[in-house]
């Protein structure tokens, strides 16, 4: 099942410097996305959300971007810190049905 | 802040035996799911859950996998017969309506031997 697919599984940055996380879907019909934040033993944290309906969703240091046509999501953290290093999913929902369909999640290291 | 709790936090069992996993949903959501995740590959859905019944579920969930809320609080998964490919992390979640944001325990590592 590749519906939602993240192409990097690691990502490295330094702190202070922006950290952008990718994801693609192939799916049409889904029409909700959000991106969980996970630290090993611990479930997956709900960051922000992003509605088909908007293509650009901010929450402090959070922002994602939707780009409908090309199916395609992104979540920026600036300024990145030391204690956003964890594993970064997104997933999506479809306008059917409420379950979720999840990436393959980005391992995000934030170097003091 | 109010959490997903479940319990316990590692299950091992014999492959056959079966298993009550735990959990207990934050208290105003009415919505409730299991996910899974074996280890190296995705988290999967596997069911939801309103108003008392099954609202959706995947493939995975067959004859096996059975949900209950046994009363106001719990929300429980269980696996009939377990297999060795049962093995994983699953987690519970909830949320408040059912286009809302799912928000997920911590897990419990089921291993079956």
């Amino acid at each position: 099942d590749q519906q939602v697919k993240q192409n990097s599984p690691s990502l490295s940055v330094q702190e202070g410097r922006i950290s952008i996380l990718n994801c693609d879907y192939t799916n049409s019909m889904f029409d909700y996305f959000l991106w969980y934040k996970k630290y090993p033993a611990e479930g997956p944290t709900f960051l922000i959300s992003i509605s088909s309906i908007k293509d650009k969703n901010e929450d402090g240091r959070f922002t994602v971007f939707l780009n409908k046509s090309a199916k395609h999501l992104s979540l920026h953290i600036v300024p990145s810190q030391p204690g956003d290093s964890a594993v970064y999913f997104c997933a999506a929902r479809n306008n059917a049905g409420n379950m979720l369909t999840f990436g393959g999640g980005t391992r995000l290291m934030v170097k003091p | 802040e109010p959490e997903v709790t479940q319990t316990p936090s590692h299950q091992v069992t014999q492959m056959g035996q079966e298993v009550i996993l735990r959990c207990v949903p934050i208290s105003n959501h009415l919505y409730f799911y299991w996910y899974r995740q074996i280890l190296g590959q995705k988290v999967e859905f596997l069911v939801s859950f309103y108003n008392n019944e099954i609202s959706e579920k995947s493939e995975i969930f067959d004859d096996q996998f059975s949900v209950e809320r046994p009363d106001g609080s719990n929300f429980t998964l269980k696996i009939r017969s377990t297999k060795l490919e049962d093995s994983a992390m699953y987690f519970c979640a909830s949320s408040e309506g059912d286009r809302g944001e799912q928000y997920f325990g911590p897990g419990t590592r089921l291993t079956v031997t």
